[in-house]
């Protein structure tokens, strides 16, 4: 099976811009996550989605969205967006029926300027 | 927030050697993940052990998990220069969600 790819790679945004980033899961699976890394923080969780419904949210302003389509592809949307959202955002994706263990995906580094 | 705390927060050692990291956490949990992370890209599963369980193989990997002290430990044996990288551990506690909580990670060195 293909692991979780995440698009685009890499992104530079100006500050105030919104940005929005996707995730394909692995096929099978339902449930995606997404986390915020950066050097001061560490690994953050942002949000989990199952079957379209968002099902847990970490501690991150509205500015931070997302939603998932029926097809299990998630995007996360960042609006205004700041030079503290400079990040790598990685998407993670489980199997319902499987073993509970997070399959992530290649990021999505940011760079706001 | 951080739930787990890795230690120690750097290693260094040579190839063949040994290497063990341990990380703690503060609530109870559904089970416990180890991932490792290469200069910034993605974090790559390596073994989860369930709250019921004590000790889990898996090749060069061991770890082992204390629910009475909250801590957890994982073994590399036999390290080589490719094993280098960051290794985090992440909790999940279970209750419908699949969310992680992640420690600040522990930054392994292998000297070829």
């Amino acid at each position: 099976k293909a692991g979780v790819t995440q698009t685009p790679r890499y992104l530079i945004k100006t500050r105030g811009q919104q940005v929005t980033l996707s995730c394909s899961p692995i096929s099978g699976h339902r449930s995606v996550s997404w986390y915020q890394q950066t050097p001061g923080q560490g690994l953050q969780f942002l949000f989990e989605y199952f079957s379209e419904t968002q099902r847990n949210k970490g501690n991150f302003p509205g500015r931070f969205s997302g939603r998932q389509f029926s097809n299990s592809r998630s995007e996360m949307n960042v609006s205004t967006l700041e030079l503290g959202d400079s990040a790598l955002y990685l998407c993670a994706s489980s199997s319902v029926s499987g073993t509970d263990t997070q399959y992530f995906g290649p990021g999505t580094r940011l760079t706001v300027l | 927030s951080q739930q787990g705390e890795e230690d120690p927060q750097a290693l260094s050692i040579q190839e063949g050697e040994n290497a063990t990291m341990n990380c703690s956490y503060k609530t109870s949990i559904n089970n416990l993940q180890w991932y490792r992370q290469n200069s910034g890209r993605g974090l790559v599963h390596l073994i989860l052990i369930r709250s019921n369980e004590r000790e889990k193989h898996s090749g060069r990997l061991r770890v082992t998990l204390d629910t009475s002290k909250k801590s957890s430990s994982l073994l590399i044996t036999a390290s080589r220069a490719a094993d280098t990288a960051s290794y985090f551990c992440a909790t999940n506690s279970g209750a419908g969600s699949y969310q992680l909580t992640f420690g600040k990670g522990t930054k392994l060195s292998v000297i070829p």
